[in-house]
């Protein structure tokens, strides 16, 4: 059973496009995470949720909007693609948004924007 | 701001030698260092939790400690399959994960 699931794991476009990006997860757990790994792999957040609740909103341009539909889903929704935007992003979940509690996270999306 | 420093950023190893990678942390009021693996083209996984300084926690031949400025993630007898990606992130007061750039660990026959 995967416990962080996203969909699609590849994902190339051409720049100006918008696109999705979904995220599940099975493990029961209330906050939801969106990382972004540049080509360094340098792995930075970009949103977090709890309880469908965005708690954690970092620098990033408003092109990206997240959602939570539920607590076991968080989509990334990306308009106007732009080459800077190729990255992997992970999407990630833990327990709950307290300090201690520690987060697992998907297997990435591959997304090349040409 | 939280800043995590990685060292070093690329290590090989004959399979049996044992070494360490070093992650150093400037935050403010730590709550908690997370070590993490990650193998090319997956997720990271989960490793470690360190909450305060003389903590350590072991797992087959790793082994975590924490002192008040840096980490260390010592492996021990490696093995080729202990070859990945360790990342080391840290948790301050704003609740968030910061993560260095991680040491590419190869460990050879």
């Amino acid at each position: 059973d995967t416990a962080v699931s996203q969909t699609p794991k590849y994902l190339v476009t051409q720049m100006g496009n918008d696109k999705s990006i979904k995220c599940e997860q099975n493990l029961g757990h209330d906050t939801m995470y969106w990382y972004k790994q540049d080509s360094k792999k340098f792995l930075k957040i970009m949103f977090s949720y709890n309880n469908k609740e965005l708690i954690i909103n970092e620098t990033v341009p408003n092109r990206f909007s997240p959602k939570s539909p539920d607590k076991a889903h968080l989509n990334l929704h990306i308009n106007s693609l732009e080459l800077g935007d190729s990255a992997v992003y992970f999407c990630a979940s833990s327990q709950d948004s307290s300090v201690r509690e520690t987060q697992y996270f998907g297997p990435g999306t591959r997304l090349l924007v040409l | 701001e939280d800043q995590v420093t990685q060292s070093p950023e690329a290590l090989r190893l004959q399979e049996g030698e044992s070494s360490s990678l070093n992650c150093s942390y400037t935050v403010s009021g730590l709550r908690g260092l997370f070590w993490y693996r990650q193998d090319p083209g997956k997720g990271p996984e989960f490793l470690f939790t360190l909450y305060s300084a003389g903590e350590e926690k072991e797992k087959e031949r790793l082994k975590a400690t924490l002192t008040k400025k840096e980490s260390f993630l010592h492996i021990t007898a490696p093995k080729p399959e202990d070859s990945a990606t360790y990342l080391c992130a840290v948790k301050g007061g704003g609740n968030k994960l910061t993560f260095g750039t991680g040491t590419q660990l190869k460990v050879e026959l």
